[in-house]
């Protein structure tokens, strides 16, 4: 099945930096990598997603990337403030067949702390 | 209201004891899961579901359960608790839109084993 390593484990930055997570997956034939935030005593939620079929996706602050070749792809956090500190997780799709089919794995998280 | 419940939001009990985790959802999504939180180890999957007659074990599925009562409905029991099952339990929903899969977590179930 599909595995999905992400690192670092922890980060800290000062306000304003940029912050960069990693995550690279086995399964060539995945195609969804979502990232997911949770915050304090909270669930995770989707923050931003990539399809294979593209590079780069940005959303305002946010921005995640992907290289196929290699199979890694990261989130990329400019102008960091104070209320991004949260626990980060990436996830690949698995595109394996029978019951697998469709199902997110999940990387172990990055927790990000961003220092006023 | 929220779209993913989970009841209870915290809970202490004794090892051997049988306990079960509630989820209900009103997203109208098939697909249920359970995830069990520990530190550094990221969500890992216990059960998931991807319709109300199918049910299908995750990667620690050891001492736990499940119940899909009704689509909205996804329990998760543990038989005889112990304290290494003490940890943070979510219970998330998804549909499948082409190739996206968009999961809605509930707030969690911070389950303690004494």
């Amino acid at each position: 099945g599909e595995n999905v390593e992400q690192h670092p484990s922890t980060l800290s930055v000062q306000e304003g930096d940029s912050a960069v997570i990693k995550c690279t997956y086995s399964d060539s034939a995945s195609n969804y990598f979502p990232w997911y935030k949770q915050e304090l005593g909270k669930g995770p939620q989707l923050i931003i997603d990539i399809r294979s079929n593209v590079g780069e996706k940005k959303d305002q602050r946010i921005a995640v990337t992907l290289n196929k070749t290699a199979k890694h792809f990261s989130l990329h956090i400019t102008e960091t403030q104070p209320e991004d500190s949260a626990v980060y997780f990436c996830a690949a799709r698995s595109n394996a067949g029978g019951t697998s089919y469709g199902k997110l794995t999940f990387g172990q998280g990055t927790i990000l702390t961003v220092h006023p | 209201d929220a779209d993913v419940t989970q009841t209870p939001r915290n809970r202490i009990t004794k090892t051997g004891k049988r306990i079960m985790l509630e989820c209900s959802q009103t997203k109208g999504h098939d697909r249920m899961y359970w995830y069990r939180q520990d530190p550094g180890l990221g969500l890992r999957l216990i059960y998931y579901s991807f319709d109300v007659k199918d049910i299908n074990k995750g990667e620690i599925s050891d001492g736990y359960s499940v119940s899909r009562q009704a689509q909205a409905k996804f329990s998760l029991s543990l038989e005889s608790a112990i304290p290494n099952q003490t940890a943070l339990y979510f219970c998330a929903t998804s549909d499948y839109t082409g190739g996206a899969v968009a999961y809605t977590f509930g707030s969690g179930t911070r389950l303690t084993v004494v």
